[in-house]
């Protein structure tokens, strides 16, 4: 799986929306990247996933650049109950691979009032 | 309503001891991972089985055992070779295992060492 890289902390305001960029360079065309958040002391949950399009949900966008080198997760309007530690994945599709994952340190978002 | 559930919500081992985490899921999901989270790190997977009665070691499985003789159930014994077990652990599942799915996870068990 290809390595990510995030920065260790974002702020953004109640309301506006927070943008986290994710770098994935090394990616390869079967990739998919994945995005998960933590609230503290809580299990990670499930955002958002995408190929090489972009994708929206109740949750969140995903825009994924063209040479799928760099990904930004967007929540459009965040609210201080999206405080949490935010995972960009990287997963080779198949379906005989197992599904060993490990999550990197992430970001650390902080919604202020 | 479906979902995973962990027990204890916190656990206490003495030196030498084994401790069994329960994981319990009610999603009808094959597949089913341990991981171990330390404060202020990612998650790390420690085993996870993709059937029942078989099951693989992850990245840090030494000192931990597993069994997975129910779909539903798959507990992690952390035995007394695991010399630093203190930490938040999390079990998860997903339909079949396959690399593309998203993961379930519950609400993690935090283990400490008296």
């Amino acid at each position: 799986d290809a390595k990510t890289t995030q920065p260790p902390s974002m702020d953004c305001a109640e309301g506006r929306a927070a943008n986290l960029p994710c770098n994935h360079s090394t990616i390869s065309g079967n990739e998919y990247v994945y995005w998960y958040r933590q609230i503290h002391s809580q299990g990670p949950q499930y955002i958002i996933h995408g190929l090489k399009n972009n994708e929206t949900n109740e949750m969140a966008s995903l825009i994924i650049t063209e040479d799928r080198k760099s990904s930004t997760l967007i929540l459009p309007h965040a609210t201080l109950r999206d405080t949490a530690v935010y995972y960009c994945i990287v997963r080779v599709a198949g379906e005989t691979s197992g599904s060993r994952l490990t999550f990197g340190e992430g970001t650390q978002l902080t919604v202020n009032p | 309503d479906g979902g995973i559930t962990q027990s204890p919500k916190y656990l206490f081992r003495k030196e030498g001891q084994n401790v069994t985490l329960s994981c319990e899921q009610n999603l009808n999901h094959d597949a089913m991972y341990w991981y171990r989270q330390d404060p202020g790190q990612g998650l790390r997977l420690i085993y996870y089985s993709q059937i029942v009665n078989d099951f693989q070691k992850g990245d840090i499985a030494e000192g931990y055992s597993v069994s997975r003789e129910k779909k539903e159930s798959f507990p992690l014994t952390v035995t007394s070779a695991q010399k630093n077990p203190t930490a938040f652990y999390l079990c998860a599942s997903s339909i079949f295992g396959r690399v593309n799915e998203k993961l379930f996870f519950g609400s993690g068990t935090q283990l400490s060492v008296l």
